[in-house]
């Protein structure tokens, strides 16, 4: 079974600051995708980026970027320009490319706050 | 023009009782997944449904069980509620394909046992 593992509860970021969200998985597959989402106290779960394991160029979406190192199994995402809007619960998520187990596993989560 | 609706957005009901919450989704996905979101704000799959079959069932008491009349619905509905079923349950949907089609997740019904 997969597993994802989000080692920091919470990171705190200056505004228009970068800050780095760390995520490492397990798995024995080698064709699957990774994802980022973020909730914010209004509990919706929003799609911020995402990347095909066998593509080897990193994802970009505007501020969010992530640094995918497929061989150490890790995730990162990074987020550039801090905003007050971007302060959330970040989830780090595992989705195989397999049919029939095209579930998303989950990280804890990590709780990001902006300091104005 | 909500993509994935869910009902109600809160529930608030006694130990003992049953309850069902409902989904649908208007993006054309075939695939439909309820998860469970802890107070710790884990998420956790308990079903998947591709176009109205049950292909993933996560260890979830029997008190649960997923209904899907079309592959734009599934539905949720809890036997002898307890209170640790107290939670935030989301429903999601997908096409089959992963990468050019994320889950899209619905508000989240969140489910108070008293």
């Amino acid at each position: 079974a997969q597993t994802v593992t989000q080692s920091q509860p919470e990171m705190s970021v200056q505004e228009a600051e970068t800050v780095t969200l760390s995520c490492t998985y397990d798995t024995s597959e080698s064709d699957y995708y990774l994802f980022w989402y973020k909730q914010p106290p209004s509990r919706q779960m929003i799609l911020v980026i995402r990347q095909e394991a066998y593509k080897q160029q990193n994802a970009t979406e505007n501020r969010f970027s992530v640094n995918f190192q497929k061989a150490a199994k890790s995730f990162s995402l990074k987020i550039s320009d801090s905003q007050l809007g971007d302060a959330a619960m970040y989830f780090c998520a595992y989705r195989s490319a397999n049919f029939g187990n095209e579930k998303l596993t989950f990280g804890t989560g990590t709780r990001l706050t902006i300091i104005p | 023009d909500t993509a994935v609706s869910q009902t109600p957005k809160y529930l608030v009901t006694q130990m003992g009782n049953d309850k069902s919450i409902k989904c649908e989704q208007n993006l054309g996905h075939d695939t439909m997944y309820w998860y469970k979101q802890d107070s710790k704000k884990f998420l956790k799959i308990m079903f998947s449904y591709n176009n109205k079959e049950l292909i993933i069932n996560e260890t979830v008491p029997n008190r649960f069980s997923p209904k899907s009349p079309d592959k734009a619905h599934l539905n949720l509905h809890i036997n002898s509620l307890e209170l640790g079923d107290s939670a935030v349950y989301f429903c999601a949907s997908s096409q089959v394909g992963g990468y050019n089609s994320p889950l899209h997740f619905g508000n989240g019904t969140r489910l108070t046992v008293t």
